[in-house]
């Protein structure tokens, strides 16, 4: 089955910094979700990219599909305290429930 | 609009007895997704319910552990007879078709 791999595991970074996660499949996907969970809360969804290519901002994150539809990526530009959390980018095939991993747990030092 | 409700936020057991988690979905939500999270880890996939019909069970160990999602009510994931071992965050989420979830805050169980 699809295997969706998530670099680096861990990212520290200070205040102000940039911060990018990396998604890579081995496999073509139909479309990638991004999910953050912050320190003691619950995973909450931040977007879904369906197109090869797509590239959709929220803020300062910037959200890449590849053209390739095999790899996406998250990245957070100036990072502030509120960054922190763990970035998930789970492994979704059709009807099936979403697979999460360890996802990336970034966090920011002020 | 509310969200995900899940009960209780925080539920102590001793060992050996029954944990009852309860979760509503969001209103016009039929899929409803259960996942285990152990301190430091990742999401486990548990268990996938619609209404009235469980879709796929597979990560939800054989015994001890049940799932429902009746046509009226929330979902239940029941735990009989619960050991250390079952001390996790419990997870609900609901959505509709393949679209993003939205998880509910959680159930934090904690057993004696």
């Amino acid at each position: 089955g699809q295997q969706v791999m998530q670099i680096p595991q861990y990212q520290h970074v200070q205040e102000g910094e940039d911060f990018t996660t990396y998604c890579n499949s081995s496999t073509t996907l139909s479309n990638i979700q991004w999910y953050k969970q912050r320190p003691g809360g619950h995973p909450v969804f931040l977007i879904q990219l369906v197109k090869s290519g797509e590239v959709k901002k929220q803020k300062r994150l910037t959200f890449q599909f590849g053209e390739a539809k095999k790899n996406s990526s998250l990245h957070i530009t100036a990072t502030q305290t509120t960054d922190v959390g763990t970035y998930f980018c789970p492994r979704s095939s059709g009807n099936t429930p979403l697979v999460f991993g360890k996802g990336t747990r970034l966090s920011v030092i002020a | 609009n509310a969200g995900v409700m899940q009960n209780p936020r925080h539920l102590v057991r001793r060992r050996g007895q029954e944990a009852r988690l309860r979760c509503s979905p969001m209103k016009g939500h039929s899929h409803v997704y259960w996942y285990r999270q152990l301190p430091e880890e990742g999401l486990k996939f548990m268990v996938y319910l619609q209404k009235e019909n469980i879709i796929d069970e597979s990560g939800m160990p054989k015994e001890r552990f049940s799932a429902e999602f009746p046509k009226e009510g929330p979902s239940i994931l029941r735990i009989q007879q619960v050991v250390r071992g079952d001390s996790a965050a419990y997870f609900c989420a609901s959505s509709q078709g393949q679209t993003g979830y939205t998880f509910g805050s959680g159930t934090r169980l904690t057993v004696v």
